[in-house]
């Protein structure tokens, strides 16, 4: 069965940290994306990537980076926390092709910037 | 930006009823999906439907697209305790060449026994 793990459900950082969301992906997909998601507001792309080292930025992209050396690895960053950007964050992969494929989602990363 | 707009927000509904839920968008598109997301939990596919498709039947599932009207609906038959979830619908747009998908808000849906 496809499976797409964070490895974090709930975290704690505080303003200022830099903080790491992890992602990986068991399927051998080529795209992987990361979200955040909000309340009223669906989800919303922050970044994703069509291939390994290949990234692109999503609708929200500001304050955050992304990192992907392994196929099947996608990594978040926030460069330096801050309370806005507490939030739900959930990543998810695909096979390589355009919007005809489904996604696979993980659990989420629960983020509470303090 | 969002893409998908559903209707209602939130719908309750008892064990055995129908349950609809719609779906617009803005832009032409090439496929529409659905999917549903347990409390706390990620986001799983039920459904998709090509533009040029009317009408797609998945179980309990159905499926309608309308694209002169740049919507789709969902219908749920027969509902469960377990269909309470959360259900969005996501499109790609023609102008996207990446496919990426634009989530709407969302339709809350709560089955009581």
């Amino acid at each position: 069965d496809v499976k797409v793990t964070q490895s974090s459900r709930y975290l704690v950082k505080r303003t200022g940290e830099k903080v790491f969301l992890e992602c990986v992906q068991d399927m051998d997909h080529e795209n992987m994306f990361w979200y955040r998601q909000d309340p009223g507001l669906g989800l919303r792309l922050i970044y994703f990537s069509y291939d390994v080292k290949m990234k692109e930025k999503g609708d929200i992209p500001e304050g955050y980076s992304v990192s992907r050396e392994k196929k099947e690895r996608f990594s978040l960053i926030l460069e330096s926390a801050s309370t806005n950007q507490t939030s739900m964050y959930l990543c998810a992969s695909s096979p390589s092709g355009t919007g005809n494929q489904p996604q696979h989602f993980g659990d989420g990363t629960r983020l509470s910037i303090l | 930006s969002q893409q998908g707009e559903e209707d209602p927000q939130a719908l309750s509904i008892q064990e055995g009823e129908n349950a609809t839920m719609n779906c617009s968008y803005k832009t032409s598109i090439n496929n529409l999906q659905w999917y549903r997301q347990n409390s706390g939990r990620g986001l799983v596919h039920l459904i998709l439907i090509r533009s040029n498709e009317r009408e797609k039947h998945s179980g309990r599932l159905r499926v309608t697209l309308d694209t002169s009207k740049k919507s789709s609906s969902l219908l749920i038959t027969a509902s469960r305790a377990a269909d309470t979830a959360s259900y969005f619908c996501a499109t790609d747009a023609i102008y996207d060449s990446w496919g990426k998908l634009q989530f709407g808000a969302g339709t809350q849906v709560v089955v009581t026994p």
